[in-house]
Parts: C-alpha cells; structure tokens; sequence
C-alpha cells in the first residue's frame, strides 16, 4: 500500500515535444506529490509538487495533473529542451506535522533529442 | 529555500576502513533528516531517519551497526559506513526539510558517490 509505481522507465523526446510521466499510488493518505528532477551525480532536485485538493498545478513549461479517483499523477513537460534531459522521480508523502518520510517511484530517464 | 549541504560528494575509501558523511542545514533547523541509498540507475532507497537528539530509525534489512547515524544539533547530521566493504559502494543522499507551515518542500543533499576498493 506504500508503493508508488511510475512508468514508462524511459521515454525519448524530440524538441520542443511534449514529455509526459505517469505515476500511481495505493496509499489515500498521502497528500503531498512532487517531482524531483535528477542529473548524473547530483542529489535529486524539486521541480513542482501538488496537493489532493487541486487537480492541475503549473509552473513553466512544467504542469502536474492529478486525478484523485483514480489514485494517478502526471507530469508534463512542455517545449521539451535537451537539458531536461535527466531522471525523474515522482513521490508521494504525508504533509502532517513533523517530517515523514517520501515514497519514490522507480525513476524515468528521460532523453530529449536535438 | 532551504539547503542541505552534503559532504563530501565523492570519497574512495580501503576496505575494511570507515567513512563519514556530514549533512548540514543551512539556513533552517533540521528536526530530522532522511539518509538514502541509491544505486546506479535505480531509485532511491530510504536507509533511516534520524531525529536530532535520539537514536535514529533504520529501515528493514538495513544494518544498524553497519551504517551510524548521529544528528546531535539541529544543523548537522552524519551517517558513518563502518568497516566498509565494496558491496556498500553507492550513491549516498541525505534529505530534510524545514519543519511547521506549508512549506512541503523536501531538500536533498548533493549526494555523496563512495567507493570502496
């Protein structure tokens, strides 16, 4: 109930295309989704995060989608550029008080082509 | 925004010989902080949590003996691999965030790259 599964594992982009990112998860608690973003040997950077109470957020060329019936969030990323080209995580999480820990999903490496 | 700064980003290190990695919060207090693990082109495998001033909570399967957590202040935490082998070479990355308010966001370390030879 504590997973999170995202897909596809990798996805290949030509410029200025529309990257899209899929993850599920089981648990109803969690209210809190970011993406992070992750280049070779660097920790994992946040890039956009949403809460159950809307169903889209954006911020630049990136926008997440959210679909709670189905449990389901999306990342778009619009006019893709070759350095978004990186491995992307999406997570979910508790927002209560104090620190709780983030599930990840398994990763997407994403390769946006010139 | 918050920062979590990590040192150091890559060490190499004798088998058999201990490492530490220090993770500090810059410009907020970090109640806790999360260390992972991650190998190459997987995801990121939570290790323990550690609270500041009391013992840390490791994850199933993850050897407490092994892997040290100390988070003594409210700045700094450090994960100490002991005795390490090459098997525990990995990607190692701490996280927190800035505790109370709306403020969700979870900030990594740069992660830390040990290689055990």
């Amino acid at each position: 109930q504590q997973q999170v599964k995202q897909s596809p594992q990798s996805l290949i982009v030509q410029k200025g295309g529309i990257s899209i990112i899929n993850c599920a998860y089981e648990n109803t608690a969690f209210d809190y989704f970011p993406w992070y973003q992750q280049f070779p040997g660097k920790g994992p950077a946040l890039l956009i995060a949403i809460r159950p109470d809307v169903s889209e957020k954006k911020e630049g060329r990136f926008t997440i989608s959210f679909n709670k019936s189905a449990k389901q969030f999306s990342l778009h990323i619009m006019d893709s550029q070759p350095g978004d080209s990186a491995t992307y995580f999406c997570a979910a999480g508790l927002s209560g008080q104090g620190a709780q820990k983030l599930v990840f999903g398994q990763g997407t490496r994403l390769t946006i082509n010139p | 925004g918050a920062v979590v700064s990590q040192h150091p980003s890559w060490v190499i290190c004798k088998s058999g010989t201990s490492v530490k990695i220090e993770c500090r919060s810059l410009d907020f207090q970090a109640t806790t902080m999360f260390w992972y693990r991650q190998f190459p082109k997987q995801s990121l495998m939570l290790m323990a949590t550690s609270n500041e001033g009391s013992k840390a909570t490791y994850e199933q399967g993850v050897e407490k003996d092994k892997f040290l957590i100390n988070h003594a202040s409210l700045t700094l935490s450090t994960l100490t691999v002991t005795s390490a082998h090459p098997e525990d070479s990995s990607f190692y990355i701490c996280s927190s965030r800035p505790p109370g308010g709306r403020d969700y966001g979870y900030t990594f370390g740069s992660g830390t790259r040990l290689t055990v030879v």
